[in-house]
């Protein structure tokens, strides 16, 4: 069964301490993994997919990087402005006859960054 | 307007009620989607109308039914909910090509729904 594991849960930082958000999955066949962020009471917004195992991508603060079995988000000297919840999703090639749509989900990790 | 514009944006109903999320698409995708986000629990996918099929999560209550009158517009039609069924619903869309790596979704802010 696709499984995505977020952590940690929570996650509070000071303004331009660097850190990393952890996403463990188990997939049969990686058709895409992706990151969004999502603000309170908001829809989530699509920072990056990734295909491949070593693949990275970067977008102003913020880089996803790619494992065979995680992805992890870094963050570098973040802002009060990045504070809100990352969420990791997978896509197998095997679910719901190949329907984009068929995301899993983990249960994402609040960032609070203060000043 | 651009993107995914969903309404409304909250909505209270009694558990007896009949009521019906709105959600439109302007990206001219060809797939759109019903979310499910409740507290503590990851986003729980309720349909999908992808390709002029309908694929739909076999764990989701029959007291919600979808309609997907063209491409660019989805509906969610509610009634006898249950308090546990207050969540925030979703809408999203995408551009679906199945021989392909996965594109991503486009979501909609969201409708909160309380049901009393």
């Amino acid at each position: 069964e696709d499984q995505v594991t977020q952590s940690p849960e929570a996650l509070r930082l000071q303004e331009g301490e660097s850190s990393s958000l952890n996403c463990s999955y188990t997939v049969s066949g990686l058709r895409g993994l992706f990151w969004y962020r999502q603000d309170p009471g908001k829809g989530p917004e699509f920072l990056f997919t990734l295909y491949s195992a070593g693949e990275e991508k970067e977008k102003e603060r913020l880089k996803a990087t790619l494992t065979k079995k995680e992805s992890f988000l870094h963050i570098t000297a973040p802002k009060p402005e990045d504070s809100a919840t990352y969420l990791c999703a997978v896509q197998g090639w095997g679910d719901y006859g190949g329907s984009q749509g068929n995301l899993i989900f983990g249960k994402g990790t609040k960032l609070s960054v203060k000043p | 307007e651009t993107g995914v514009t969903q309404t409304p944006r909250h909505l209270v109903m009694g558990m007896t009620n009949k009521k019906s999320l709105k959600c439109e698409q302007h990206l001219g995708h060809n797939a759109m989607y019903w979310y499910k986000q409740s507290a503590k629990k990851p986003l729980e996918l309720m349909f999908v109308y992808s390709l002029e099929e309908r694929v739909e999560n076999n764990s989701v209550p029959s007291r919600f039914s979808p309609e997907c009158p063209n491409s660019s517009h989805l509906f969610l039609h509610l009634h006898t909910l249950q308090p546990e069924d207050s969540a925030l619903y979703l809408c999203a869309s995408s551009q679906e090509n199945r021989d392909r790596e996965g594109e991503k979704l486009f979501f909609g802010s969201g409708t909160q729904l309380s049901v009393l």
